[in-house]
C-alpha cells in the first residue's frame, strides 16, 4: 500500500542547530516529493518539492531536500534553524500512476531562542 | 495566496445531524482534494476529484460523501456526524496531477467539532 513515513514526531532545537527532518515512502513507479510547512494557525505552505532531476532542491527559507531513491527517502535539511522556523513539518508523495497525496503524519520542530 | 475559501471556517454540530463543507477555487484547477487532519495522524485524504462529477475515495473515506457538479466546488458531506469526526478539515486544489505534476494549494481549513 502507498504509504509515507515521518520518523520524528517532536524535534526540538536551540537557535543556529542544523535540521534534518526523515521522509521515507512507499509508491511504485515515478514519485513526485514536497515538504509543506503549516506554522501555527496556519494552512500549509509549499517549502520545496522534487519532480525530476537534481536530486538536491533547494527551497525557500534556506531549506534544502534531498531525494535517495535507492533509500525511497527525501529528507528535510537547513544548516542553522531560526526561532521563527518553529512549526509542524509534512511530507507528501504522490506518483504519476495516479491522482492522489498523500501526507505523512508530520514532524513539530520547536526552535528556542 | 491560491484562490480557496472554504465555509465554514468554524463548525459545532451535534452527532447524527448532516453537514455539509464547502470549498471553492477561482484558479480554474482540475483536482480538488479533501484532507482531515488529526494530531498524530498528519493529513489524511478523504476524497478527491479529477473533474466535474469524477470523484474517488481517499484513505478515510466512510461517513463522508463528496459532490462536484461545478469546477470551482467542491462539497463534503458528513451523513451523519459522529464525535470522531471532530478535526480540521483542509481543501486543496492542484492544477495537474499525474505526469506534469504540480503541488497542491490549501485554503484556510474548517475547524469541525460534533458534540
Amino acid at each position: 500500500a502507498q504509504s509515507v513515513s515521518q520518523h520524528n514526531h517532536h524535534v526540538i532545537l536551540s537557535e543556529a542547530a542544523s535540521l534534518e527532518l526523515g521522509c521515507n515512502y512507499s509508491y511504485g513507479g515515478t514519485v513526485n516529493l514536497f515538504w509543506y510547512v503549516q506554522y501555527p494557525g496556519q494552512h500549509l505552505q509549499l517549502l520545496l518539492k522534487y519532480f525530476s532531476g537534481d536530486p538536491l532542491v533547494k527551497g525557500i527559507k534556506g531549506f534544502e531536500a534531498e531525494f535517495i531513491k535507492s533509500k525511497f527517502s527525501f529528507n528535510l535539511r537547513k544548516p542553522s534553524v531560526q526561532w521563527s522556523d518553529t512549526a509542524e513539518y509534512f511530507c507528501a508523495v504522490n506518483s504519476n500512476n495516479n491522482n492522489d497525496m498523500r501526507f505523512g503524519a508530520g514532524t513539530r520542530l520547536t526552535v528556542k531562542p | 495566496d491560491a484562490g480557496i475559501t472554504q465555509s465554514p471556517r468554524h463548525k459545532v454540530t451535534e452527532t447524527g445531524t448532516p453537514v455539509t463543507l464547502r470549498c471553492h477555487q477561482t484558479e480554474n484547477h482540475r483536482y480538488m482534494y479533501w484532507y482531515r487532519q488529526d494530531p498524530g495522524h498528519g493529513l489524511r485524504l478523504i476524497h478527491y476529484s479529477y473533474g466535474v462529477k469524477d470523484t474517488d475515495k481517499g484513505e478515510v473515506s466512510d461517513g463522508y460523501s463528496v459532490s462536484r457538479s461545478k469546477t470551482e466546488d467542491f462539497l463534503l458531506t458528513l451523513e451523519s456526524a459522529t464525535s470522531s469526526q471532530t478535526s480540521v478539515y483542509f481543501c486543496a486544489i492542484r492544477k495537474t496531477a499525474g505526469q506534469g505534476n504540480t503541488e497542491a494549494f490549501f485554503g484556510q481549513g474548517t475547524r469541525l467539532t460534533v458534540v
